[in-house]
C-alpha cells in the first residue's frame, strides 16, 4: 500500500498569513500516460464530514476559495492557504487515489490560529 | 443536489454485528463507484471498503478483510456495509463517499454526514 506522510502534524498561523502543509507519498502517484497526479486534499472541520478541496494535485473543487492552492508532482505535494481566515481552522488530509484501492490518507494536519 | 445519508450505526458488543446503509440521491447512482471511510476518535481518516458501479468488484482494507462485506442495490440507490466480528478498534464514524467514475481511481466527493459505530461491552 502507498503510505502518505504529512508534515507538520499541527500548525499555528496568524490571520492573514500563509499556511503550508506538505504531503509525501511512499511511491509516485503520477500516472505517466495522462501526466496526472492522483492526489487530493480534504478539509475537515469539527463535527463535519470531510470536504474536497483539491484534486489532480492542483485543481480546486467546486466552490473552493482561490486562497487554497495545491502543487507538487510525483511524491511531494503541498497545500497552501495564501491568507488564513478564521473559518480555515480544520484538519487537512491528503489522499492518493492511484491505481486500485486502498486509497490511503495522510495522518492529518491540524491548523489553528496563532 | 447530491446527497448521501448513512444509517445503521449504534452501540454493539465486541464480537457482534451491524449493517450500515447509505442512501444516495441527486445523481445516477448506478454509474458510480462508492466507498466507505472511517474516522476513529482522535485518529485520522482510514479507507475501509469500495465497490464498483455494477457491484462486480469490491475492495477491503486489510484490517476489515474477512469481517466486513460491502454490497449495493442499484434499484434502491443504496450501498451497505455488513460488519461482523466487531472489535473495539472498529469504533469510529463511518462515512459513505461517492467516487467520480464507475470504477475506482478518482477523488471522493461528496461525503455523507457519517454514522457512529461504538463497539463496547
Amino acid at each position: 500500500d502507498i503510505v502518505m506522510t504529512q508534515s507538520p502534524d499541527s500548525l499555528a498561523v496568524s490571520l492573514g498569513e500563509r499556511a503550508t502543509i506538505n504531503c509525501k507519498s511512499s511511491q509516485s502517484v503520477l500516472y505517466s500516460s495522462n501526466n496526472k497526479n492522483y492526489l487530493a486534499w480534504y478539509q475537515q472541520k469539527p463535527g463535519q464530514p470531510p470536504k474536497l478541496l483539491i484534486y489532480w494535485a492542483s485543481t480546486r473543487g467546486s466552490g473552493v476559495p482561490d486562497r487554497f492552492s495545491g502543487s507538487g508532482s510525483g511524491t511531494d505535494f503541498t497545500l497552501t492557504i495564501s491568507s488564513l481566515q478564521a473559518e480555515d481552522v480544520a484538519v487537512y488530509y491528503c489522499q492518493q487515489y492511484y491505481g486500485t484501492p486502498p486509497y490511503t490518507f495522510g495522518q492529518g494536519t491540524k491548523l489553528e490560529i496563532e | 443536489e447530491v446527497q448521501l445519508v448513512e444509517s445503521g450505526g449504534g452501540l454493539v458488543q465486541p464480537g457482534g454485528s451491524l449493517r450500515l446503509s447509505c442512501s444516495a440521491s441527486g445523481f445516477t447512482f448506478s454509474s458510480y463507484a462508492m466507498h466507505w471511510v472511517r474516522r476513529a476518535p482522535g485518529k485520522g481518516l482510514e479507507y475501509v471498503s469500495g465497490i464498483t458501479s455494477n457491484g462486480g468488484s469490491t475492495y477491503y482494507a486489510d484490517l476489515v478483510k474477512g469481517r466486513f462485506s460491502i454490497s449495493r442495490d442499484n434499484s434502491k440507490n443504496t450501498i451497505y456495509l455488513q460488519m461482523s466480528s466487531l472489535r473495539g478498534e472498529d469504533t469510529a464514524v463511518y462515512y459513505c463517499v461517492k467516487d467520480q467514475t464507475g470504477t475506482y481511481s478518482r477523488w471522493f466527493d461528496p461525503w455523507g454526514q457519517g454514522t457512529l459505530v461504538t463497539v463496547s461491552s
